[in-house]
């Protein structure tokens, strides 16, 4: 079974610091990773997804994402923090084979102090 | 292009009573998939539709159902509603659904309160 565990529930940087937000993964077959955001009162948006080719994987907003096999790790990266970031954001998995549903991890809350 | 659009947005019920959210998906799309969200549990997988069946499910209880219309519009219905079912209900539309690696599209929930 697959399943993503992301470490840390809430956290906070400095307008313009670094964005590091930590997602490992668990999958017995290559997997397909997604980070979505969630901001206040409104459903999920796509923010990038992996899907076997480029490891760096670049999204919308400035962020991206690396994947690391030898990890396990899909971690999500943002060079310089802007107070719009403010938002939840899900890591997910899936698989390209059988009818395996998408799997979200529990959700990283992100607060940009200005 | 409308978006993924959730009736009604928020619900307040009692306990052991019946509701039924309804999801209208994006033009075109055949994948309606329902999510349970409550703080420190993320997003835990109910169901997916496509095409008017039953795809894929995830470990809810009987009392949670679904369906889908013709036009692809889908219903969740709770039964004997428990304070432990007080969450956002979402749902996310897509073409082909959850078995290949398309982004899905959500829609901003039904916060559902059970007292």
């Amino acid at each position: 079974a697959q399943s993503v565990t992301q470490l840390g529930s809430h956290v906070s940087v400095s307008e313009g610091a670094l964005v590091l937000l930590r997602c490992n993964y668990s999958s017995s077959v290559p997997p397909y990773l997604f980070w979505y955001v969630q901001y206040p009162n409104q459903g999920l948006q796509l923010l990038l997804k992996y899907t076997s080719a480029a490891t760096l994987v670049k999204g919308i907003n400035g962020f991206e994402a690396e994947f690391k096999k030898s990890e396990t790790s899909f971690h999500l990266t943002k060079p310089s923090a802007h107070m719009s970031d403010a938002a939840e954001y899900f890591c997910a998995v899936s698989t390209p084979f059988g009818n395996e549903k998408l799997t979200f991890g529990t959700g990283t809350r992100l607060t940009i102090i200005p | 292009k409308a978006g993924v659009t959730q009736t009604p947005r928020y619900l307040i019920k009692t306990r052991g009573q019946q509701v039924t959210l309804s999801c209208s998906p994006i033009s075109g799309h055949r994948s309606v998939s329902w999510y349970q969200q409550t703080p420190g549990q993320g997003l835990q997988f109910l169901f997916e539709y496509f095409s008017e069946t039953q795809r894929n499910k995830g470990n809810f209880p009987g009392r949670f159902s679904g369906r889908q219309f013709s036009n692809s519009r889908s219903e969740m219905n709770v039964s004997t509603l428990e304070l432990g079912d007080s969450a956002l209900y979402l749902c996310a539309s897509s073409r082909q659904g959850m078995a290949t690696n398309e982004k899905l599209f959500f829609g901003s929930g039904t916060q559902l309160s059970v007292l």
